[in-house]
């Protein structure tokens, strides 16, 4: 069964610094991973979508990177600043049978101080 | 502007009473899904469907039902026998090939009064 898992679960920054949030899963068996951006009483805004064919993909500050064979991925954002502030979920759509869902990690929470 | 309108965005349920949260798109899209999102939690799959007039099961379906007798339209009904509804509800939808984007609603909250 495929379990997707987000460490750390919480983190914050000053204003500026360069951060790694990591996404792990335990099937390499997939067809992409998107992240998403929640902020409170929201709800999710796709910022990027990874094929399993590839190995990054860049929006603006925002770059992704997959590494299928191990299981891991990362949301690189660059300069963050306090609007960055959001829980940051990943997804993986997974194979298996007639399915077509995606499953999701818990999220980590990112606060960026001004 | 193309996107998926689900309301209300509060939704207050009274005991023993079922209640449906409406999920509509734009986006021309064929698959649609519902999820729940409770605090400390990632989201769980109620439902799903891929086509219209067709639908299946997620990981949490018990007390839940949908229709999908529209492409643009998925309600749900939280029906008396779920027992603890109040959580947050998002519907996404994506095209039907497995390689396509998904995208959210801005969801529902519900609570049980």
């Amino acid at each position: 069964k495929q379990e997707v898992t987000q460490i750390p679960a919480a983190l914050s920054v000053p204003e500026g610094e360069n951060l790694v949030l990591n996404c792990s899963f335990t099937d390499s068996a997939i067809y992409n991973l998107q992240w998403f951006r929640q902020d409170p009483g929201k709800g999710l805004t796709s910022l990027l979508l990874i094929q399993s064919s590839q190995r990054e993909q860049t929006s603006g500050r925002l770059n992704a990177s997959l590494d299928k064979s191990s299981g891991r991925s990362t949301l690189y954002i660059a300069a963050s600043q306090p609007g960055d502030s959001a829980t940051y979920l990943c997804a993986v759509r997974a194979w298996g049978g007639a399915t077509n869902k995606l499953i999701f990690g818990t999220g980590t929470l990112l606060a960026v101080q001004p | 502007d193309g996107g998926i309108t689900q309301s209300p965005k509060y939704l207050f349920r009274k005991e023993g009473q079922n209640v449906t949260l409406s999920c509509e798109q734009n986006l021309n899209h064929d698959a649609m899904y519902w999820y729940r999102q409770d605090p400390g939690q990632g989201l769980r799959l109620i439902y799903y469907s891929q086509i219209v007039n067709d639908f299946q099961k997620g990981d949490i379906a018990e007390g839940y039902s949908v229709s999908r007798e529209k492409k643009e339209s998925f309600p749900l009904t939280v029906t008396s026998a779920q027992k603890n509804p109040t959580a947050f509800y998002l519907c996404a939808s994506s095209g039907r090939e497995m390689n396509t984007e998904a995208f959210f609603g801005q969801g529902t909250r519900l609570t049980v009064v």
